[in-house]
């Protein structure tokens, strides 16, 4: 059974600072993983989505990362800003059009 | 991206009535939809996987008696909460997906359900 964690649990970080948060898998073989932000009481928005031949994608100021041999990806955020304030969400797909396993989240505070 | 509306956002029923949540894709077919519930400060947990025309798989510990999940046509699922109590408040969230939208999946806005 797949399981996710995500490190750290929150972050909070002045304004401006380049961060990185982390996402490990118990399972190797994945499909895909992809990075979700939540905002309060929301639903969940798509970020970045790697697949399992990919090394890394980039999004503006996000870049996601993934190693499936050592069974983690990584999310940077660089110049982070006040409207990031979020909680991030990893998420691995087992095969194509399965089911995902997410991890708890990383609480991320960015100080003015 | 792609657009997923789920409906209603916010819910309080009374003990013992059913709630039904809407979810919808507005700009693709989804051939597939899922449920997930999350309790605050924990992340989602999927409750039910449904393809269109037919039953919904439904995971471990999830009374399909209970949450009952329709996905009658390829752009809505639905699922009713039956004889609501207290402990079945939660944040509920739809996802859904289609084979021409390839690997990604869109969420709905989830709902927020209060049973007193």
């Amino acid at each position: 059974k797949q399981e996710v964690t995500q490190i750290p649990a929150a972050l909070s970080v002045p304004e401006g600072e380049n961060l990185v948060l982390n996402c490990s898998f118990t399972d190797s073989a994945i499909y895909n993983l992809q990075w979700f932000r939540q905002d309060p009481g929301k639903g969940l928005t798509s970020l970045l989505l790697i697949q399992s031949s990919q090394r890394e994608q980039t999004s503006g100021r996000l870049n996601a990362s993934l190693d499936k041999s050592s069974g983690r990806s990584t999310l940077y955020i660089a110049a982070s800003q006040p409207g990031d304030s979020a909680t991030y969400l990893c998420a691995a797909e087992e095969t194509s059009g399965s089911r995902l396993t997410f991890g708890e989240g990383t609480q991320l505070t960015v100080n003015p | 991206g792609a657009v997923v509306s789920q409906h209603p956002s916010r819910v309080i029923c009374k003990s013992g009535t059913s709630v039904k949540i809407e979810c919808r894709s507005l700009d693709f077919q989804a051939t597939t939809m899922f449920w997930y519930r999350q309790f605050p400060k924990q992340s989602l947990m999927l409750m039910a996987t449904s393809n269109e025309g037919s039953k919904a798989t439904y995971e471990q510990g999830v009374e399909k008696d209970k949450f009952l999940i329709n996905h009658a046509s390829l752009t809505l699922s639905t699922l009713t909460v039956t004889s609501a109590h207290p402990e079945d408040s939660s944040f509920y969230i739809c996802s859904a997906r289609g084979h021409y939208l390839g690997a990604e999946a869109f969420f709905g806005q989830g709902t927020r359900l209060t049973v007193v």
